[in-house]
């Protein structure tokens, strides 16, 4: 299994600010994922990042509000740009069992709580 | 457009009841549904599957309840126990998805 650190845990924020979370995984894989988890809603894919090239993103879901890097195989950030109080969220850092595109079984970090005023 | 439908949203067992947890998709090429457990404060986690081949898979106090012709699929917890009070999420894959489409979550509260 996979070991995620992500940092911050939580954070509150200023309207208008930005925030870059990161996440680091114990092991190289090629695809890492981010996830939002809004209060009472489901998990939603923001988007995938592979390792070399530019990050995949859901629909809903734009480069300039939410840009992401890949530096290598165990890390990645998500910059949540110009905040409002509508991505006050949970944002979920996630890899899958065989660190590759179609991935069953994913792991995930605990998660950064971001609060925005 | 929310592609796996799951309820009840909240859900309050007694101490060695069973916890019952529906979801239903529409999307037929779905072929692989799990569920997943979070606690607060941490990420999911896995806790059983099934794919669409089997009508039932078990694993300790855990069941999960297929129905094809339905497209259904439901978890029961036998037994339940305060420490599975968690939210827990089902989901759904397709055979070209990257990534796993989950329901929106069921808190289960198990009083002792």
């Amino acid at each position: 299994s996979a070991v995620i650190s992500q940092k911050p845990s939580r954070d509150i924020c200023q309207r208008g600010t930005s925030l870059t979370i990161q996440c680091q995984v114990d092991s190289q894989v090629t695809m890492m994922f981010w996830y939002r988890q809004q209060p009472g809603q489901s998990l939603t894919l923001i988007a995938t990042a592979n390792q070399g090239s530019e990050a995949t993103y859901e629909s809903g879901f734009v480069i300039d509000k939410f840009p992401i890097s890949r530096p290598n195989l165990t890390f990645s950030t998500l910059t949540v740009s110009n905040m409002s109080p509508e991505d006050s969220s949970i944002y979920l850092c996630s890899v899958g069992e065989s660190g590759g595109r179609r991935d069953e079984k994913l792991f995930f970090g605990s998660g950064t709580q971001l609060s925005v005023l | 457009q929310q592609q796996v439908k799951q309820s009840p949203q909240s859900l309050i067992v007694q101490k060695g009841g069973i916890s019952i947890i529906n979801c239903a998709y529409e999307n037929t090429a779905f072929d692989y549904f799990p569920w997943y457990q979070q606690f607060p404060g941490k990420g999911p986690a896995l806790l059983i599957a099934i794919r669409p081949d089997v009508s039932e898979k078990k694993e300790g106090r855990f069941t999960i309840s297929f129905n094809k012709s339905a497209k259904q699929f439901s978890l029961h917890i036998m037994d339940s126990q305060p420490g599975d009070s968690a939210t827990y999420f089902c989901a759904a894959l397709n055979q070209a998805g990257t990534a796993l489409i989950f329901g929106k979550g069921t808190t289960l509260s198990v009083s002792s």
